[in-house]
């Protein structure tokens, strides 16, 4: 699976929204992307995925580049419960279907 | 949907002891997978399951670490015998294998303490 390179951290004030970026220049063409968070000591949430067109449900949005090598998570108005680390992940299909887990971004959403 | 099912919560034993950890996956679901996350490591995934049978079992760390999965409705991960290395909080997943992918849904995890 194609490696993905987040921030390590960023902050956000409550009610504005949150542009959380990933890069994965090296993302093949069957390969989707995948946002989930871990809030503390809680086991990780699967937010959104995509393969090359924007998505977007009641949590999030996700905007993927036309050439699928970079994305960015957006959550429109961050509350403090959005603070948790977000993990962007590429996986293939074709691969076994296992996530592979990052480093992902600590997002602080302050008052 | 009760969702994925972890048990015990916490668990605390002695290096040494053998340790069984529970998962019930949410009913229809055709993937099972444990990880094991620690501040050093961050979340690494063990073993996976598709349709009960052990996939890709490469992230077991030693022949100490056995997973099972016995029907579509339960599965256990065994530590014997346990060490203080094998600290960690152990999340159990499950989802369905589907084109394009579906998101997997988490176990609360439970916290091993090995002292």
């Amino acid at each position: 699976d194609a490696k993905t390179t987040q921030p390590p951290s960023m902050d956000c004030a409550e009610g504005r929204a949150a542009n959380l970026p990933c890069n994965h220049s090296t993302i093949s063409g069957n390969e989707y992307v995948y946002w989930y968070r871990q809030i503390h000591s809680q086991g990780p949430q699967y937010i959104i995925h995509g393969l090359k067109n924007n998505e977007t449900n009641e949590m999030a949005s996700l905007i993927i580049t036309e050439d699928r090598k970079s994305s960015t998570l957006i959550l429109p108005h961050a509350t403090l419960r959005d603070t948790a680390v977000y993990y962007c992940i590429v996986r293939s299909y074709n691969q076994g279907g296992k996530l592979i887990f990052g480093q992902g971004t600590e997002l602080s959403v302050k008052p | 949907d009760a969702g994925v099912i972890q048990s015990p919560r916490h668990e605390v034993t002695e290096m040494g002891q053998e340790v069984t950890l529970r998962c019930k996956p949410i009913s229809g679901h055709n993937s099972l997978f444990w990880y094991r996350q620690t501040m050093m490591r961050g979340l690494e995934l063990l073993i996976y399951f598709n349709n009960n049978v052990p996939i890709d079992d490469s992230g077991m760390p030693e022949d100490r670490f056995s997973a099972k999965m016995p029907n579509a409705s339960f599965s256990t991960l065994k530590i014997q015998p346990s060490e203080p290395r094998d600290s960690a909080v152990y999340f159990c997943a499950s989802g369905e294998l589907v084109t394009g992918g579906y998101g997997y849904t988490f176990g609360s995890g439970t916290r091993l303490t090995v002292v």
